[in-house]
Parts: structure tokens; sequence; C-alpha cells
């Protein structure tokens, strides 16, 4: 089973930057999205298709529909150039997958 | 402060073996599933294992089921991961993650990662 996101996603500072997943299992199971830096550890920033943990800024949000999952980040900042992972189950929902990652450059 | 640290990484032979292990604390340890992801240099993350807050509920990616055991020491707070018959393949960073629910069947986010150790299989 294989969560597909586009390899990369190019916006300018101030821009809405969407990333999006692609998955069979997507409508019966929940989407995760994670941001991860150079060097450092993923950080959880999208749980259960569209919750926000605390401390992440409201311009992140999710949305799910049938078998595309969508990381929407309003108003980019220069701080949010990372890779940005979704990660799901399989239809078992036992094993978990995630998509191969989206790196976010602002120009 | 919330945290896991993980250790045991390092340079093994092909087929060798190695244990890693993931030191928590800032949270009440035996509450909460844990999981292993990796991530190959340059590459991306890839789940390996994840187990119940009990311990009773295990799963492992196809690529490491039958080679690697994942365990917990609720008494410790620890999170073990045996490995072996290593294989070049296998080279990664290893991450311990603590997961926001008690319970493998369904996980729920993993919320809270360590830095991770580097794991390479060569001879």
């Amino acid at each position: 089973y294989k969560l597909t996101q586009p390899p990369s996603v190019s916006v300018f500072p101030g821009q809405t930057a969407r990333i999006t997943c692609s998955g069979d299992a997507l409508p019966n199971q929940y989407a995760y999205w994670y941001q991860q830096k150079p060097g450092q550890a993923p950080v959880v920033v999208i749980y259960k298709d569209n919750e926000r943990p605390p401390g992440i800024p409201e311009r992140f949000s999710g949305s799910s529909s049938g078998t595309t999952a969508t990381l929407t980040i309003s108003g980019v900042q220069a701080e949010d150039e990372a890779d940005y992972y979704c990660q799901s189950l399989d239809s078992s929902g036992t094993h978990v997958v995630f998509g191969g990652g989206t790196k976010l450059t602002v120009l | 402060e919330v945290q896991v640290v993980e250790s045991g990484g390092g340079l093994v032979q092909p087929g060798g073996s190695l244990r890693l292990s993931c030191a928590a604390s800032g949270f009440t340890f035996s509450s909460y599933a844990m999981t292993w992801v990796r991530q190959a240099p340059g590459k991306g993350l890839e789940w390996v294992s994840t187990i119940s807050a009990g311990g009773a509920g295990i799963h492992y990616a196809d690529s490491v089921k039958g080679r690697f055991t994942i365990s917990r020491d609720n008494s410790k707070n620890t999170l073990y991961l045996q490995m072996k018959s290593l294989r070049a393949e296998d080279t990664a960073v290893y991450y311990c993650a603590k997961v926001d629910s008690s319970s493998s069947d369904p996980p729920g986010a993993f919320d809270i990662w360590g830095q991770g150790t580097m794991v390479t299989v060569s001879s």
C-alpha cells in the first residue's frame, strides 16, 4: 500500500501552499502530517485529518476528501521550508504507511 | 519535559545484531503505545514497528518482520528494538516516538520524537 505525494512544491512568502497525499485507504483512515527540517526529528503538524496540535501555527490546516488528504499552509513563511510527510494506515488498520515526502521550497 | 532519547546505534556487519533502546521521561510511559520509525540517508520516513501500551499489541513492517523484535519495560520506562540478520538496507537513523494513544490497533499520531540513533550496516 502506498501514499503518493508530489516530490516538491514551491511558493513565494505569503502565498498558500497545498500538499496532497493520495491513497486508496484514505476514505476509511485518518491522515497525519509531519514537518521535518534538515537535521531534525519530525514534528506532527496535523493529526486525524484536520486537528492541529498545541503550538502549531493556525496557518497549518488539513482536510481529507475521498482518496486525497491535503495539507494547506496559508501565508507561508520562510521558516516553513521543510520536508512534509503524510502518514496513514493500510486498509487493515494495523500497518502504518508514510508518503514519500514533499519538499516545500519558499522562494 | 516530555522526551524520548534513543541509544544503541553503531556500525555492525551484515548478518549481525544490535539492540536499540529508547528512554522515556516526562509522561506516563505505561499509558501510551510506542513506535520505531527509520530514515535511510537522504530518504523518506519508513515505519518499522509499533507496540501497545501494555505490550500485547505488536505490528511490524513487512521489511523487518521476522528479523526485528520490539519490546518495552514499563518499570524502566524504556522501549527496545532488537535487530537481527541486519542488511545494508537497514542502514538508517532510527527514531523512537510516542504514540498519542494506548493502542496499536490503530495507533494515533506520533507526537513526541527523539533525535534518533544511527545504525550503519557495512563490512
